[in-house]
């Protein structure tokens, strides 16, 4: 069964500056999505960006970018220019491309953003 | 811009009680999911439901637990005797299309404390 390891339980950083959020995962499929979610205090999670396992090129959206090392089976995600709406848990999860009905959660980074 | 809402936000109830559980995904989504969250512990996968049926549930996801959509819009999670161990955190989710790389939309969550 496919696993997600987020080993950082909380992160800090300061206001501007920029964070990594590491992920690994395991996983014995090819095909596959790995996903960034966000949860700010009392909300719902809210997709940050998301990642085809087949595409070598690394996903970004504005600030927000992933390091995906398919080999290593590493999915990071680079906070640019870190705001204080930032500040939320963040999920990395797994989605197989074979059971499409079933997303695997890590426990989350819960990240501080220190103005 | 639409969102998946739940209700109650938190639900207390004895050991042995019955709950139900509610959503309204976004309204043409086609896809439903439920998760939950035991406080400390990672997000899992319970059950997804489409066309009127599970597609998937999970091993979490046994004859106390059943899922419905009674009308055109909710989308409910009954648990039917509920045991201290179901304390947790209730995410539904809902998408447009049910392949891999497509967006759930999680809604606030349900609280639900069983005493």
């Amino acid at each position: 069964a496919q696993t997600v390891t987020q080993s950082q339980p909380e992160m800090s950083v300061q206001e501007a500056e920029t964070v990594t959020l590491s992920c690994t995962y395991d996983t014995s499929e090819s095909d596959y999505y790995l996903f960034w979610y966000k949860q700010p205090p009392s909300r719902q999670m809210i997709l940050v960006i998301r990642q085809e396992a087949y595409k070598q090129q690394n996903a970004t959206e504005n600030r927000f970018s992933v390091n995906f090392q398919k080999a290593a089976k590493s999915f990071s995600l680079k906070i640019s220019d870190s705001q204080l709406g930032d500040a939320a848990m963040y999920f990395c999860a797994y989605r197989s491309d074979y059971n499409n009905n079933d997303m695997r959660f890590g426990a989350g980074t819960r990240l501080t953003v220190k103005p | 811009e639409p969102e998946v809402t739940q209700t109650p936000s938190h639900q207390v109830t004895q050991m042995g009680q019955e709950v139900i559980l509610r959503c309204v995904p976004i309204s043409n989504h086609l896809y439903f999911y439920w998760y939950r969250q035991i406080l400390g512990q990672k997000v899992e996968f319970l059950v997804s439901f489409y066309n009127n049926e599970i597609s998937e549930k999970s091993e979490i996801f046994d004859d106390q637990f059943s899922v419905e959509r009674p009308d055109g819009s909710n989308f409910t999670l009954k648990i039917r005797s509920t045991k201290l161990e179901d304390s947790a955190m209730y995410f539904c989710a809902s998408s447009e299309e049910g392949q891999g790389y497509n967006e759930q939309f999680f809604g606030p969550g349900t609280r639900l404390t069983v005493l």
